[in-house]
């Protein structure tokens, strides 16, 4: 099983609204970051947490992270069209080099 | 645009044939790493250069190799290559100073497109 796994599998939601995604994770990490591919696209990193913060926020972006419970969630505030995208989370897990570990995603659809 | 840079965008080719994908890091990046996506394996890294040497290896078959240029630019070789090799794949760079590379923010290129046929 995946080592980090996003919530949900897929959202759609109005503009506007709020969007909120999960990732649960198994092993200790250094960080965790949370990327957006639009289709068939490269991947654009969104913001990362070290595993020593519990709350970051980057614009309309706001990330938690409980170690405890090996968990982060993302939250898009006031969503828009253009949030439509896949949402990934990947745990940074090597010891001395970057092993990331990328979830399967949340499919988000923001419509009009 | 990330200013990672993959060549080709799209490779088509036949089973049993050898390939080399080609990625540029940005400018001052010295970490190189290598992502293959699929849809029924998703994302899966595979493995990471800094300033030509390994650093780290996922899940990355025998049949592909890797390799970062005293330039920095880095080429993966995928070999005897199998249907289930058609996926696209990833390359992203980031800065990792003094052999440091973890916190770093990755940066992905467009990728290539490859199909096995």
């Amino acid at each position: 099983s995946q080592q980090g796994e996003e919530d949900p599998q897929a959202l759609s939601i109005q503009e506007g609204e709020n969007a909120t995604m999960n990732c649960s994770y198994k092993t200790s990490i250094n960080n965790l970051q949370w990327y957006r591919q639009n289709s068939g696209r490269g991947l654009v990193h969104l913001i990362l947490i070290r595993s020593n913060e519990r709350e970051k926020h980057s614009g309309r972006l706001r990330v938690t992270l409980d170690t405890s419970k090996k968990s982060s969630s993302l939250l898009i505030t006031a969503s828009r069209a253009a949030d439509t995208a896949s949402y990934f989370c990947a745990t940074d897990v090597g010891n001395y080099g970057q092993n990331f570990v990328f979830g399967p995603g949340t499919r988000l659809s923001v419509l009009p | 645009d990330s200013g990672v840079t993959q060549t080709p965008k799209h490779l088509i080719t036949a089973t049993g044939q050898r390939v080399t994908l080609r990625c540029s890091p940005r400018s001052g990046d010295l970490s190189v790493y290598w992502y293959q996506q699929s849809l029924d394996q998703g994302l899966q890294f595979l493995i990471q250069y800094y300033n030509g040497e390994e650093r780290a290896k996922g899940n990355i078959l025998e049949r592909f190799s890797a390799q970062q240029f005293p330039d920095l630019h880095s080429e993966l070789n995928l070999s005897s290559l199998e249907l289930g090799d058609s996926a696209l794949y990833f390359c992203a760079s980031s800065v990792g100073t003094s052999g440091r590379t973890r916190n770093n923010e990755q940066f992905f290129g467009p990728g290539t497109r490859l199909t096995v046929l």
